[in-house]
């Protein structure tokens, strides 16, 4: 059974650098098979996508983060990583890291999810 | 940017039929995926390229496309499928290619 797992502060300062990590059970980041991507959710409402990684370290990024944002992967720990820097209130959000299946066929979708991790923003 | 619309609300009895629509410009030549997200969980993928099922989905779970709107529907409607649905497709001419609906709320009477 794939599980993914999010960890990092919930509560981070105003222009800081919100720092996550998913760690990821029952498949291996490096198999290739899959991409690993972030999502956020603002309070309320619909999810927003942030960017994904590959195992090579090619990433991929919503242009409207891409530059603030760094992903990174580990393959030996076997877990993917967020950075993202210049933080304001408006990054505050529950923050969802995922696997991405199906890009080699077109039309890829999130197919196992962590449980999610609340990141607040304030001094 | 693609732009999806869904109903902000469906109500339906228990043991009836829920219709969930995802709409956008011709939606019915992309392949539409579906998730259920309750209260304070992650969302869980329940339909996948417009109709297929997740392993562990019950079949009660449905999806089609054509057109320009894309439905879930949910067939014997229990207590446990009230949550929030959303869809999602792909925009491959955007920078952003993950483009997800607001989101419809199931709510069982």
């Amino acid at each position: 059974q794939v599980q993914l797992q999010e960890s990092g502060p919930g509560l981070v300062k105003p222009s800081q650098t919100l720092s996550l990590t998913c760690i990821v059970s029952g498949d291996s980041v490096s198999s290739g098979a899959y991409y690993w991507s972030w999502l956020r959710q603002h309070p309320g409402q619909g999810l927003e996508w942030i960017g994904y990684i590959y195992y090579s370290g090619n990433t991929y990024s919503n242009p409207s983060l891409k530059s603030r944002l760094t992903l990174s992967v580990d393959t030996s720990k076997n877990q993917f990583s967020l950075k993202l820097s210049s933080v304001t209130a408006a990054d505050s959000a529950v923050y969802y890291c995922a696997r991405i299946s199906g890009f080699n066929y077109g039309d890829p979708y999130f197919d196992y999810w962590g449980q999610g991790t609340l990141v607040t923003v304030s001094s | 940017s693609y732009v999806l619309t869904q109903p902000p609300s469906v109500s339906v009895a228990p043991g009836e039929t829920a219709t969930i629509t995802c709409g956008g410009t011709n939606i019915g030549t992309k392949r539409v995926h579906w998730f259920q997200q309750k209260p304070g969980q992650a969302p869980v993928l329940v339909i996948y390229y417009n109709s297929d099922r997740p392993s562990g989905i019950p079949e009660r779970f449905s999806g089609s496309n054509s057109g320009n709107t894309a439905t879930l529907t949910i067939s014997r409607v229990e207590a446990g499928d009230e949550a929030d649905y959303f869809c999602q497709v792909r925009d491959s001419t955007s920078y952003n290619p993950f483009v997800f609906g607001p989101g419809t709320t199931v709510t069982v009477l």
